[in-house]
């Protein structure tokens, strides 16, 4: 199976900042990655696919870029709205698809 | 619009099963996946597994291989996920989400089920 490694697991910036996520897969996946987002008592919500789609509705502030086994997600300007837990996850060809084990992020 | 509308919260002893449904709306049924996630308390998203809408065809993370069985009906449009030999380690929200079908399996999971809580205590 191929697994998803997401760094760091927890971030702290200020309201404005430039905030980038990480995600290193085991094995190359070409673009078929997804990140989503999660607020508390929430389901997670797409925000890219196919590594630097953004979802319809999603904030422009949101990019994603990569291929292969090395993908980022980047927040250009941090919003107090943006704080979640931020998760990868591979869609490659046929299942299984594993998640990064997550990203949270909190307001300095 | 895209709807998975899932089944309420669920209390379950150790050793049994629990059935959750997940009833999808606002699409062609059988032109899509879809995928079963679960989250623990305090704990990431775990993939449980998946099945094609069209065809029944499923796949499931290995440590829950024998354990899970996902199940259609295209008359109702629900998907039901059974958990058999409940543990407490077993608790955690249970999510449906819409993803690819069979043999066109690189669909991203982009619409999802409000959750379902499953409690597994003695």
């Amino acid at each position: 199976d191929i697994q998803m490694t997401q760094s760091p697991s927890s971030l702290s910036a200020s309201v404005g900042d430039r905030v980038t996520i990480t995600c290193r897969a085991s094995q190359g996946i070409t673009n078929y990655l997804a990140w989503f987002q999660q607020k508390p008592g929430k389901p997670p919500e797409l925000l890219i696919f196919a590594a630097s789609t953004l979802q319809s509705g999603v904030p422009s502030r949101f990019s994603g870029s990569g291929s292969g086994t090395e993908f980022t997600l980047i927040i250009s300007s941090l919003q107090p709205e943006d704080v979640a837990t931020y998760y990868c996850q591979n869609y490659n060809s046929a299942p299984p698809w594993t998640f990064g084990q997550g990203t949270k992020v909190e307001i300095k | 619009q895209v709807q998975l509308e899932q089944s309420g919260a669920e209390v379950k002893k150790p050793g049994a099963s629990v059935k959750v449904s997940c009833k999808a709306s606002g699409y062609p049924f059988t032109s899509y996946g879809i995928n079963w996630v679960r989250q623990a308390p305090g704990q990431g998203l775990e993939w449980m597994g998946w099945i094609s809408a069209d065809n029944g065809n499923t796949n499931f993370a290995q440590k829950l291989q024998g354990r899970v069985s996902l199940t259609t009906d295209t008359s109702t449009n629900r998907v039901y996920m059974e958990l058999r030999s409940l543990r407490s380690d077993d608790t955690a929200v249970y999510y449906c989400a819409r993803g690819g079908r069979w043999l066109q399996f690189s669909v991203p999971l982009d619409s999802w089920g409000q959750g379902t809580l499953v409690t597994v205590s003695s």
